[in-house]
């Protein structure tokens, strides 16, 4: 079946520190991943996106690479910013043809100045 | 485009009884979906349409939920009667599909709901 996985939170980092949030999927067949951020009062938006392996998904300094071997998303930021404190969820497309996520369970980002 | 618009922002009401929430996709869009927020939980999908039509609702919780989509352009979740364990934030998303490739949720702001 399809799951995801991600690091327990919270997580909370200086301004200017270096960000990682892993998330690791379980799927049959080449599933598009995503990763969500949620600020708060708000609904999810998308950050950033990579449908294939190798692809790297990148936006605002967020990256992420889909790599297969590992079956692994990692979100990175080189330098956090307190605008960046959110909820990060993680998430894989359904494959079985419908048009549906499979989201993990959001990582708690609380940046400090 | 406005988004996906969901109403009411919040709603308190009593144990047992009825509580609709109401949702406007984006025009265009032919995904609808209802989702579940808690602490506990986390994100739950608990029912998801194409074109109107109802096609997975294995995550709704109990005979309690019932959700429509009417036509293109509004759907409503119900809970009747409501417990206070479905206290939560329920998310309405819509996105297109393209070619097969899943595409963007687009969330809207979330129907906070207390029952006490």
């Amino acid at each position: 079946g399809n799951s995801v996985t991600q690091m327990e939170g919270p997580v909370t980092l200086s301004e200017e520190a270096f960000l990682t949030i892993n998330c690791t999927y379980t799927a049959t067949g080449y599933p598009s991943l995503f990763w969500y951020v949620q600020y708060p009062g708000e609904g999810l938006q998308l950050l950033l996106k990579a449908t294939k392996a190798d692809d790297k998904g990148s936006n605002k300094g967020f990256e992420a690479t889909y790599r297969k071997e590992t079956t692994s998303f990692h979100l990175e930021k080189g330098s956090v910013q307190v605008s960046d404190s959110a909820v990060y969820f993680c998430a894989l497309s359904d494959q079985t043809g419908a048009n549906n996520l499979f989201f993990g369970t959001g990582t708690r980002l609380t940046v400090i100045p | 485009d406005a988004g996906v618009i969901q109403s009411p922002r919040h709603e308190v009401t009593e144990m047992g009884q009825e509580v609709t929430l109401r949702c406007k996709p984006i025009s265009g869009h032919d995904y609808l979906f209802w989702y579940r927020q808690t602490m506990m939980r986390g994100l739950e999908l608990l029912i998801y349409f194409n074109n109107n039509v109802p096609i997975d609702d294995s995550g709704m919780p109990e005979d309690r939920f019932s959700a429509k989509m009417p036509n293109a352009s509004f759907s409503t979740l119900k809970i009747q009667p409501s417990e206070p364990r479905d206290s939560a934030v329920y998310f309405c998303a819509s996105s297109l599909q393209r070619g097969g490739q899943t595409g963007e949720l687009f969330f809207g702001e979330g129907s906070r709901l207390t029952v006490l």
